[in-house]
């Protein structure tokens, strides 16, 4: 059901490398988020976008940046990944109207070494 | 401030029997409540919403209560089956915005 898509799956790499995970949907939905989760926690949101060129910083102080230039695409940048920085980063997207779920991406597996 | 509160980490179940997962919320502005099922590594899959105006709404072996009063709501799941057995995350949208705001989740695990 859910077309939205998060690449790559796993990622596993060294302390200061620049990344950036992709997640892209193709349902046209306005809304598009990124949740940072750790095991046995919640779902925190680290950014929101409502639409091309607006992007808003969420309620868990994150070191990651995002973008959003095409409606479909919203991916998020680490310019120096750290072992903090370890954690499943979760992208998700609605349509904005009333009583609208989320759709979540399959998630990205973040591994800072 | 946590203001979606799952005190239950976990809940095992015989199979058949009825699993009830519960979630509080502090915030009384809140509208909108899901709940979301997940399995390790994947993302979460939507189960199950309620409105705000309503107290009840089922879907299959799926219903969701809400008690405005107690600021509370429940998932209840009849009959539980093995696949049920994942963690489960009750979430909430604030009035007038939309953002979605989830507990810590409870892991159901559903015995055979």
């Amino acid at each position: 059901e859910a077309d939205i898509y998060q690449t790559p799956r796993y990622l596993v790499i060294g302390t200061g490398k620049k990344i950036t995970l992709e997640c892209s949907q193709t349902m046209g939905h306005d809304k598009m988020y990124w949740y940072q989760q750790d095991p046995g926690m919640e779902l925190h949101l680290i950014h929101y976008s409502y639409g091309v060129n607006s992007t808003e910083k969420g309620d868990l102080s994150s070191e990651s940046t995002v973008s959003r230039i095409r409606t479909e695409h919203f991916p998020l940048t680490l310019e120096s990944a750290r072992p903090s920085h370890t954690s499943q980063y979760l992208c998700a997207s609605s349509r904005g109207s009333t009583n609208e779920k989320l759709f979540f991406g399959s998630g990205t597996q973040l591994s800072v070494l | 401030d946590q203001q979606v509160k799952q005190n239950s980490p976990s809940l095992s179940v015989q199979e058949g029997r009825i699993s009830i997962l519960n979630c509080d919320y502090t915030n009384s502005m809140f509208d909108y409540f899901l709940w979301y099922k997940k399995y390790p590594a994947e993302g979460p899959t939507f189960l199950i919403s309620i409105s705000s105006i309503k107290d009840k709404n089922e879907d299959g072996r799926f219903t969701v209560f809400l008690n405005k009063s107690a600021k509370h709501l429940s998932l209840h799941i009849v009959p539980s089956q093995p696949g049920d057995s994942a963690v489960y995350f009750c979430a909430a949208r604030h009035s007038g915005t939309y953002k979605y705001i989830f507990g810590t989740g409870t892991r159901l695990k559903v015995l055979a």
